[in-house]
């Protein structure tokens, strides 16, 4: 069964400081990986989609993930986290011909001064 | 890229009334919807997919005669909470897939459902 699996409920780094969110999936094929951010109250907001091809994709806001078959993981990562960088963040795989987007529990993201 | 509206952002309705939410994909035809429900502080799960001019595909668990979904058109899709009880509050927010293009969902900023 597809799944999508967030270690880490939260995370708390300091302003300016270098982030990365994990991610890991189960998936029958070849998956299309999301991660999305909501901020409290807040709809979803695409941050970035990988699809196929180059396996380190740009984001929005300046986010990044990479990509690892072989990890089955899809990491997201920023170099220099923002006050308003704070949020919950969702890694999701799907869909595909139809199907349902799956979403991993989420990681809430502190950031401190 | 494509926009899909909700609405109501939020609503407040008495125990034991009925209430409508709408999903619209504004610039788009969306062959299928799918309607997520979220718990505060908890991740999204889908309630039920929708394709247009058919009945609604129901998740395990997920009590379809209480959560009546609609999907007349390309365009829209309806997601009733009859009955509604306390319980119900939650955050619902509804994707749609572009026809013809079934990569990528398009999410509504959500709604807001308080039941008291």
């Amino acid at each position: 069964a597809q799944s999508v699996t967030q270690p880490d409920i939260h995370i708390t780094v300091s302003e300016g400081a270098s982030l990365e969110l994990r991610c890991n999936y189960s998936y029958g094929a070849t998956p299309y990986l999301f991660w999305y951010v909501q901020s409290p109250g807040q709809g979803l907001q695409l941050l970035l989609k990988y699809f196929s091809g180059d396996t380190l994709v740009q984001g929005i806001k300046g986010f990044e993930a990479e990509f690892k078959r072989s990890q089955s993981s899809f990491n997201l990562r920023k170099p220099s986290v923002h006050w308003s960088d704070a949020a919950e963040y969702f890694c999701a795989v799907g869909p595909t011909g139809g199907f349902k987007t799956i979403f991993g529990a989420g990681t809430r993201l502190f950031v401190k001064a | 890229g494509a926009v899909v509206s909700q609405h109501p952002s939020w609503v407040i309705c008495k125990s034991g009334t009925s209430v409508k939410i709408e999903c619209r994909s504004l610039d788009f035809q969306a062959t299928t919807m799918f309607w997520y429900r979220q718990f505060p502080k908890q991740s999204l799960m889908l309630m039920a997919t929708s394709n247009e001019g058919s009945k609604a595909t129901y998740e395990q668990g997920v009590e379809k005669d209480k959560f009546l979904i609609n999907h007349a058109s390309l365009t829209l899709s309806t997601l009733t909470v009859t009955s509604a009880h306390p319980e119900d509050s939650s955050f619902y927010i509804c994707s749609a897939l572009e026809g013809g293009s079934n990569t990528e969902a398009f999410f509504g900023q959500g709604t807001r459902l308080t039941v008291v």
